[in-house]
């Protein structure tokens, strides 16, 4: 197996911008989460779902921030619009219900 | 709301050396435990997870960690370190559905290994 897959693996962009970031999870996973770490905060839930369906959404900082998952096999995170604030390293994983598996992550960079 | 913390920010610990990591929890059932580790630019690989049972679990590269529920308390150990050992190390704490609500992390230790 691929493990899960993220992209883009860096992101850089200018404040105000909108941006995508991508995941595919490990086939047969029925969880998958976002977090985003960063030094001040460490690791931190942003989102999850359960057979595509999200569950618990109480950890997005803002509404610039929003999630999907059309299918077993991908979903998107996207910030509309950045902000320098925004800057971290974002995670996807994926489950089947107990411990993760992460991707490489996707760093962003909002200048 | 269950919590995770590991009190050393850094370590450093000679190659060849023992090595103890530690991480106390705060949660109010019996946790789902885990520990991951992180190399520079990666993501997170998880090493061992405590889910009930023997309160010594092994691990994957020659690490293992004991759960001391009357501690709160799942100390990370290897008799013998690496140099590729050298990374981020985190504990998580997972929920009665064992991490299917999402994990708590702890800030994590910084390993350095001397030659």
């Amino acid at each position: 197996d691929a493990g899960v897959i993220q992209s883009p693996r860096h992101e850089v962009t200018e404040m105000g911008q909108e941006v995508t970031l991508r995941c595919k999870p490990i086939s047969g996973h029925d969880y998958l989460f976002w977090y985003r770490q960063t030094m001040m905060r460490g690791l931190e839930l942003l989102i999850y779902f359960n057979n595509n369906v999200p569950i618990d959404d109480s950890g997005m900082p803002e509404d610039r921030f929003s999630a999907k998952m059309p299918n077993a096999s991908f979903s998107t995170l996207k910030i509309q619009p950045s902000e320098p604030r925004d800057s971290a390293v974002y995670f996807c994983a994926s489950s089947l219900g107990q411990a993760h598996f992460f991707g490489p992550g996707t760093r962003l960079t909002v200048l | 709301a269950q919590s995770v913390t590991q009190p050393d920010i850094h370590i450093t610990v000679s190659e060849g050396a023992s090595l103890e990591l530690r991480c106390n929890y705060s949660y109010g059932a019996t946790p789902y435990l885990f520990w991951y580790v992180q190399s520079p630019g990666q993501g997170l690989q998880l090493l061992l997870k405590y889910f009930s049972g023997d309160t010594l679990v092994q691990g994957i590269k020659g690490f293992e960690a004991e759960f001391k529920r009357s501690q709160s308390s799942f100390n990370l150990r290897k008799p013998s370190v690496h140099w590729s050992d050298a990374a981020e190390y985190f504990c998580a704490v997972g929920d009665e559905g064992g991490g299917a609500d999402g994990l708590t992390f702890g800030k994590g230790t910084h390993l350095i290994i001397q030659p």
